[in-house]
């Protein structure tokens, strides 16, 4: 059980482009959904906290206009990078809880985005 | 600021030892601290986690300590096998996991046979 999936697991794109990861929970509802970011050999950077039909919350110097959240339903959330840059190319990794008191994250595999 | 001290950076333990991963953190409205594995490529995975009004949790080969007043928690791994080699994240939360985690930087650790 708590199985977390991204679609895709990598992905290369061309400056300029926009790409977007999509983060499900397969068999569980997700009230809350995190997105995180990791460079190589690096620990994970929490973006953005996204709660199912409301606007998600940014952490302070992520900007929301390129990261775009988007959690229309409880076991779906996806991460649009806009105009995506070289510097942008990184490990989104997203995570999902099963609901209020419950604090366990369960990880997706995480996408590879790479940047040309 | 680093709110989540992780030490040491990297580690090599001999099959069948203890491999001790230690953090320290600043935040006293951290109430989540959970221990994450991850192996290259692949997103983490929850192995413990606990909560400060207990001083310690075992399940089966990993056990944490916790020592809230001194806001420190260690991931003691026994007879540790080759299979466990990979990277070790703690981190903690607040508010019962309605926040993101705050994560360490990371143990990378190799069992050697």
């Amino acid at each position: 059980g708590a199985v977390v999936s991204q679609h895709p697991s990598w992905v290369i794109c061309k400056s300029g482009t926009s790409v977007k990861i999509e983060c499900r929970s397969l068999d569980f509802q997700a009230t809350t959904m995190f997105w995180y970011r990791q460079f190589p050999k690096q620990s994970l950077m929490l973006m953005a906290t996204s709660n199912e039909g409301s606007k998600a919350t940014y952490e302070q110097g992520v900007e929301k206009d390129k990261f775009l959240i988007n959690h229309a339903s409880l076991t779906l959330s996806t991460l649009t990078v806009t105009s995506a840059h070289p510097e942008d190319s990184s490990f989104y990794i997203c995570s999902a809880t099963p609901g209020t008191g419950q604090e366990t994250q369960y990880f997706g595999p995480g996408t590879r985005l790479l940047v040309l | 600021q680093q709110q989540v001290k992780q030490s040491p950076q990297s580690l090599i333990v001999q099959k069948g030892g203890i491999s001790i991963i230690n953090c320290a953190y600043e935040n006293t409205a951290f109430d989540y601290f959970p221990w994450y594995q991850q192996f290259p490529g692949k997103g983490p995975a929850l192995l413990i986690a606990i909560r400060p009004d207990v001083s310690e949790k075992k399940e089966g080969r990993f056990t944490i300590s916790f020592n809230k007043s001194a806001k420190q928690f260690s991931l003691h791994i026994m007879d540790s096998q080759p299979g466990d080699s990979a990277t070790y994240f703690c981190a903690a939360s607040m508010t019962g996991g309605a926040d993101g985690l705050t994560f360490g930087k990371g143990t990378h650790l190799i069992i050697q046979p």
